[in-house]
């Protein structure tokens, strides 16, 4: 769907960095959330937000802030980057059948 | 108990052949259903939502039993395009909107020639 789009798509950074991964969406939804998804572990919930100025832990939360200051935009920061975190990150929205919409996901790798 | 289950597969079959996922969850409280697919790294997308009275789409049919807890899809006539990974995702509350959606880990299909 072209109503979400993550960015970057691809990032690799340095342990210790901080990291912004930005979620953006066109349809006004008023949840939005981001996954991590490893290989064995599945899609696991970091942080969710139910508008603007208010989000809420998800399964694995530790070492990830998030803010929504506009309803189209959900950031997803990793204060200081450490190798466990590298992962494949997907923003979702609530989309048609109230399933959620997926956006294309940001591959981030962290030496 | 994990919250879903699935099992992982591969599930390897011939096209034209008719393939069954079943998967399982612990939370009784789930109220919203949802099959996924996912292709090699892409993100997942809305195959099927789940119905209790079960709902079919073209070759693929979902069921839901809240007596057993399990949700299961089965695909019709296997083509090429199908191989894929697919998840099952049941919800709390009312749906997308409140309850956040757990993820299985998937089942892998393989569909060969």
């Amino acid at each position: 769907d072209a109503g979400i789009t993550q960015s970057p798509r691809h990032k690799v950074t340095e342990t210790g960095t901080p990291v912004t991964l930005r979620c953006h969406q066109t349809e006004n939804h008023r949840y939005m959330y981001w996954y991590r998804q490893d290989p064995g572990h599945g899609l696991r919930l970091i942080h969710y937000s139910y508008g603007v100025k208010d989000t809420d832990k998800g399964e694995v939360s530790d070492g990830y802030s998030v803010s929504r200051s506009k309803t189209e935009d959900f950031l997803l920061t990793l204060e200081s980057a450490t190798s466990s975190q590298t992962s494949v990150y997907f923003c979702a929205t609530v989309g048609g059948s109230y399933g959620y919409t997926f956006g294309s996901g940001t591959r981030l790798t962290v030496v | 108990r994990k919250e879903v289950e699935q099992d992982p597969g591969p599930f390897n079959v011939p096209e034209g052949a008719t393939v069954a996922f079943n998967c399982t969850y612990s939370n009784s409280a789930s109220q919203s259903f949802f099959w996924y697919r996912q292709d090699c790294r892409k993100e997942p997308k809305l195959l099927m939502s789940v119905y209790s009275s079960g709902n079919e789409d073209g070759r693929f049919t979902a069921q839901l039993n809240r007596a057993s807890q399990y949700i299961s899809l089965l695909i019709r006539d296997s083509k090429l395009s199908d191989s894929a990974t697919y998840l099952c995702a049941p919800g709390l509350l009312g749906g997308g909107s409140q309850g956040n959606l757990i993820f299985g880990k998937g089942t892998k299909l393989s569909v060969k020639p």
